[in-house]
């Protein structure tokens, strides 16, 4: 069965700092992963996707993640972080046999406080 | 982009009550949707699998005749939480793959219920 880690629970950054989130997963076949963010009174939003192909990819918002297969983690980054970009973060695994979007696991989330 | 909508946002009820939760996709046609329970603090639980026009399929430990899911067009799920009792107080949030494939699921914005 697939699983998701978030190690962080909650971290705090100024703002304008750089940003990490990580992710660790665990799945037998090549995953479908995503990071979405989930801010009070509204449903997730997706900022990234990977599937396949170049192991960087580049999302909303200026967020990144890179798929790292040997460490088995994918974990989100931002150059500079904004006030508004406080929220919940979710990495999510999907491995469904309808489609890789489908039957998503998601890690217990990292909640981020940005301090002005 | 896709739009899911749910509804209600919030609802109160007394216990031993049933509450219905719908979903809908609002500019496109969703034949799966998806059900995700979020209690505080946690993550997102997958409950059910919403088929139209065919049974829900559940996750292990989810209880069918408590959560009732009729998928009853293509547009619209609906989630009833039969004879509700405190501890199924919760955020119940659900997904629908995007148009043009499974690869990327929609979520609707969540709907708290809160059981007395």
């Amino acid at each position: 069965a697939q699983s998701v880690t978030q190690p962080d629970i909650h971290i705090t950054v100024s703002e304008g700092a750089s940003l990490e989130l990580r992710c660790n997963y665990s799945y037998g076949a090549t995953p479908y992963l995503f990071w979405y963010v989930q801010s009070p009174g509204q449903g997730l939003q997706l900022l990234l996707k990977y599937f396949s192909g170049d192991t960087l990819v580049q999302g909303i918002k200026g967020f990144e993640a890179e798929f790292k297969r040997s460490q088995s983690s994918f974990n989100l980054r931002k150059p500079s972080v904004h006030w508004s970009d406080a929220a919940e973060y979710f990495c999510a695994v999907g491995a469904g046999s309808e489609g890789g979007g489908n039957k998503l696991t998601f890690g217990t989330g990292t909640q981020l406080k940005v301090e002005l | 982009g896709a739009v899911v909508s749910q509804h209600p946002s919030r609802v109160i009820c007394k216990s031993g009550t049933s509450v219905k939760i719908e979903c809908r996709s609002l500019d496109f046609q969703a034949t799966t949707m998806f059900w995700y329970r979020q209690f505080p603090k946690q993550s997102l639980m997958l409950m059910a699998t919403s088929n139209e026009g065919s049974k829900a399929t559940y996750e292990q430990g989810v209880e069918k005749d408590k959560f009732l899911i009729n998928h009853a067009s293509l547009t619209l799920s609906t989630l009833t939480v039969t004879s509700a009792h405190p501890e199924d107080s919760s955020f119940y949030i659900c997904s629908a793959p995007g148009p043009g494939g499974t690869d990327t699921q929609y979520f609707g914005p969540g709907t708290r219920l809160t059981v007395l």
